[in-house]
Formats: C-alpha cells, sequence, structure tokens
C-alpha cells in the first residue's frame, strides 16, 4: 500500500512571495504518477500539477513547479508570485500506473492550508 | 471539457431513510469512477470504485451495503446512502476517469454533496 505524507499541517504567505510545499510518499512500486490538488473554499478539487514517475524533468505549471526526487520519495510543490486566490487546502497524491487492482487510484496526504496574506 | 456533475449539492434527511447522489460525466464517457468522502477539515478517503457495467470495488471498511454504488451508464453513477444515521453526515465527491481521453489516468472531479443526516 502507498502512503502519502504531508507534514505541514499549516502555512501562511505574503501575496507575491513564494513558498514551498512538502509531500513525501512511500511506495515499492516503480510506475506512477504524482499530483497536486487544490480545494478552495468552494470546495471543488482543482489539478494543480501532476509528474510522471519515469521523467526526470520536474513539471512545471506558470507560477507551479515541484521538485521531484524519485529516490528520497519526495514531491514539494513551490509556487511563485503567490496570489490571493492561491489560498486554499493543497493535497499532494500518488496514484499507481496501470496494471492490477487499484490502477488509477488515488491516495491523498492529508492535505497543506496555505494562506495567502495581502 | 471533461465536467462531472453531482446532484444535488446539498440535502438533509432524517434518520433512517435513504438518499441517492447522482454523479455525471457531462461530456465524456466515464468508464471508471470513484466516490470520496470527506470529513471536515480532513483528507479525502475512497470509498470505491465502479466500473460501467460491473459492481463497485469497495475499501476496507466501508459497507457495501449501506454506500449502494451503480454504474448504470458511461455517464451516470450514483451512490445510495441507505438507513443514514447522522455519523453518516459528511461531504461526498465523485470523481471520474476518461479512458479513452488524452490523459488516462486523471481524475475529474465534481463539485461534491454535503450530506446532513439529521
Amino acid at each position: 500500500a502507498q502512503t502519502v505524507t504531508q507534514s505541514q499541517p499549516e502555512m501562511s504567505v505574503q501575496e507575491a512571495e513564494t513558498v514551498t510545499l512538502s509531500c513525501t510518499y512511500d511506495t515499492s512500486e516503480n510506475n506512477y504518477y504524482l499530483f497536486w490538488y487544490k480545494q478552495p473554499p468552494s470546495r471543488q478539487m482543482i489539478l494543480v500539477i501532476r509528474q510522471e514517475a519515469y521523467k526526470q524533468q520536474n513539471a512545471t505549471e506558470n507560477r507551479f513547479s515541484v521538485n521531484f526526487q524519485k529516490a528520497a520519495k519526495s514531491f514539494s510543490l513551490k509556487i511563485s508570485d503567490s496570489q490571493l486566490g492561491d489560498t486554499a487546502m493543497y493535497f499532494c497524491a500518488f496514484m499507481k500506473r496501470y496494471s492490477g487492482a487499484g490502477s488509477y487510484q488515488l491516495t491523498f496526504g492529508k492535505g497543506t492550508k496555505l494562506s495567502v496574506i495581502p | 471539457g471533461a465536467v462531472v456533475s453531482q446532484h444535488p449539492s446539498r440535502v438533509i434527511c432524517k434518520s433512517g431513510t435513504s438518499v441517492k447522489i447522482e454523479c455525471r460525466s457531462l461530456d465524456f464517457q466515464a468508464t471508471t469512477m470513484f466516490w470520496y468522502r470527506q470529513f471536515p477539515k480532513k483528507s479525502l478517503m475512497l470509498m470505491a470504485t465502479s466500473n460501467e457495467g460491473s459492481k463497485a470495488t469497495y475499501e476496507q471498511g466501508v459497507e457495501k451495503d449501506k454506500f449502494l454504488i451503480n454504474h448504470a451508464s458511461l455517464t451516470l453513477s450514483t451512490l445510495t446512502v441507505t438507513s443514514a444515521h447522522p455519523e453518516d453526515s459528511s461531504f461526498y465527491i465523485c470523481s471520474a476517469r476518461d479512458r479513452y481521453g488524452p490523459r488516462v489516468y486523471e481524475q475529474y472531479f465534481g463539485p461534491g454533496t454535503r450530506l446532513t443526516v439529521t
């Protein structure tokens, strides 16, 4: 079974500053995906960024980037130029790549509540 | 594209009654749908995975007779909470996977349903 750990229950950042959310995971799988999801107060889950384990290059999406360290099983999210709209719960998630039971199921961390301060 | 709707968004029912929650994929065929439960300020807990035309696979600890899941078509899955009790009050979220889409790994989330049992 996979586990995902987010060690920061809450974080805050000043508007326009940069913040990094940490995530570690444990798995015996070699082929998998990692995700960061955002859940704003509306509670709609929104995909922020995705990383495929076989890719060494870190994923980036505009102001969002990840630091993927496969050997260390670490997957942190960096948010640059933080905006008020970034205020939300952020969940790190693991997905085993296809084949076998549990394929395409997401395992979520407990989340980090991020507050962007004006 | 890739929109998932849930109905109702909020429901209040009396203890002992049953309530049905619908999850629809609006613009794609959802070969697999997932049902999650989220307690206040907590992470998403996978309840079950349903594939179109077959029985749902429930996670350990989830009562299949209490949480009935039907995935009768490629665009609709339903979760029925039978004989609801106050402890069933929670936020229920569905997600859907487009097997034939360009991103077979991605789950598209519905907006959630808040169930309150009085």
